[in-house]
């Protein structure tokens, strides 16, 4: 099966800049998420997806940072403006839904760097 | 915010070692998991943990989730050089719904 897909893979901009990223996920999994992971730490997730509805984005930054999933399958996650702080690998990840034994498959990420 | 301890953060092993890395929490979890991420990759599933004082094992992987549900360990036998990454722990909090916390991860080197 294929797996979640994400682009770009690389992604360097200027602070005050905006960006977004793109994720596939696996098909027929009903659960997206998001996570950021800092250079040096485990990633952090951002929001949480069931289907197109958000279940959890208490750690999203809300002033700059915003995603959505409009029908359920693509997910768009957005910075805007970027700050330096943002330098970090943005993993998008699935599952088929959010119950103990429907593990997380993650994809590559977009590394992301502020300049 | 919730936090798990990761031990040790690097590790540097000759090829063949026995190698035990664990991770702690405050918090009970439901569930505990354990990654590996190679360079310029996201997380790899490993091993899945869904009961207190379960182990599990996946090849030469082997992995418990801690009786008092705040811990668990991962070990990994005779190491080949393959084995060289970051290792990370991840817990569910029994209240949540998916969201996983994530250790700070050990960084593995195995020299052949």
């Amino acid at each position: 099966e294929a797996g979640v897909a994400q682009s770009p893979r690389y992604k360097i901009i200027e602070k005050r800049q905006s960006v977004a990223f793109w994720c596939n996920p696996i098909s027929g999994h009903a659960t997206l998420y998001w996570y950021q992971q800092i250079l040096g730490q485990g990633p952090k997730l951002l929001i949480q997806f069931q289907n197109n509805g958000v279940v959890d984005d208490s750690q999203l930054p809300k002033d700059r940072f915003s995603a959505e999933r409009l029908k359920g399958v693509d997910s768009t996650l957005k910075i805007q403006p970027a700050k330096l702080e943002d330098s970090a690998v943005y993993l998008c990840a699935s599952s088929l839904g959010d119950r103990a034994g429907q593990p997380q498959h993650f994809g590559d990420g977009t590394r992301l760097s502020i300049l | 915010g919730q936090q798990l301890n990761q031990s040790p953060q690097s590790m540097f092993i000759q090829e063949g070692e026995d190698v035990s890395m664990n991770c702690t929490s405050s918090s009970i979890f439901n569930t505990w998991l354990w990654y590996k991420q190679d360079p310029g990759e996201g997380p790899v599933l490993l091993i899945a943990l869904y009961k207190a004082g379960e182990l599990t094992s996946n090849g030469r992987l082997t992995a418990q989730f801690g009786i008092t549900r705040k811990d668990s360990f991962l070990n990994i036998s005779a190491s080949i050089p393959s084995d060289v990454g970051i290792y990370f722990c991840a817990g569910r909090l029994s209240s949540n719904t998916g969201k996983l916390i994530f250790g700070q991860g050990t960084t593995l080197q195995v020299k052949p």
